[in-house]
């Protein structure tokens, strides 16, 4: 049963555009979400957080948005570069009875392609 | 500052055999966590260590499968009588203090293939 999706396998979009990457989660008992980023042979990278008492967060270029009702988050990322091109992961937790949410549940990932 | 160090990037085994897989955490780290992606697929928890205690191994087949993080030294996933279904990448991950929510920084990962 998989918690946490990701259903475009791969997005392909322009230089200079904004990219946009789903996730659906089906435990509503996550409450904190994160993006990874993984480049081939490389481990994920830590990209954004988001806390469920949010429902946006940005940093520079990348923002997640977090839709608790539809269980729903995206990643965007504006504008988009070549190096930007890679696998991201969403990413959720659940707070555990010792008040830690250190167990991970990734969705499969979806591959970004940015074109010159 | 050196980031989560995993060895060897690569091993290969034949079925039946052992393996062994090393992950140093970030300096001044005290919490691992190992994940497995098997191919098409997103990472999976399996264990999560501090020094010489297993907090959670909720993740672990219950068989041939342990992890370790010895006082002293890295923290060691082994695999015993490998089969060609443990073919998969293993990552290591580790944040400072385990707090309630906590960044994870992930090694680059060991890729075990059985023949």
């Amino acid at each position: 049963d998989q918690q946490v999706k990701q259903n475009s396998p791969s997005l392909s979009v322009q230089e200079g555009r904004i990219s946009i990457l789903n996730c659906d989660y089906t435990n509503s008992m996550f409450d904190y979400f994160l993006w990874y980023k993984k480049y081939p042979a490389e481990g994920p990278t830590f990209l954004i957080s988001i806390s469920s008492i949010k429902d946006k967060n940005e940093d520079g270029r990348f923002t997640v948005f977090l839709n608790k009702s539809a269980k729903h988050l995206s990643l965007h990322i504006v504008p988009s570069q070549p190096g930007d091109s890679a696998v991201y992961f969403c990413a959720a937790s659940e707070r555990n009875s010792g008040g830690s949410n250190y167990k991970l549940t990734f969705g499969k990932g979806t591959l970004l392609t940015v074109n010159p | 500052n050196a980031g989560v160090m995993q060895n060897p990037r690569h091993l290969v085994r034949r079925r039946g055999q052992e393996a062994r897989l090393r992950c140093s955490p970030m300096k001044g780290h005290s919490h691992v966590y190992w994940y497995r992606q098997l191919p098409e697929e997103g990472l999976k928890f399996m264990v999560y260590l501090q020094k010489e205690n297993i907090i959670d191994e909720s993740g672990m087949p219950k068989e041939r499968f342990s992890a370790e993080f010895p006082k002293e030294g890295p923290s060691i996933l082994r695999i015993q009588q490998v089969v060609r279904g443990d073919s998969a990448a293993y990552f290591c991950a580790s944040s400072p203090f385990g707090r309630q929510i906590e960044t994870q920084y992930f090694g680059p990962g060991t890729r075990l293939l059985v023949l």
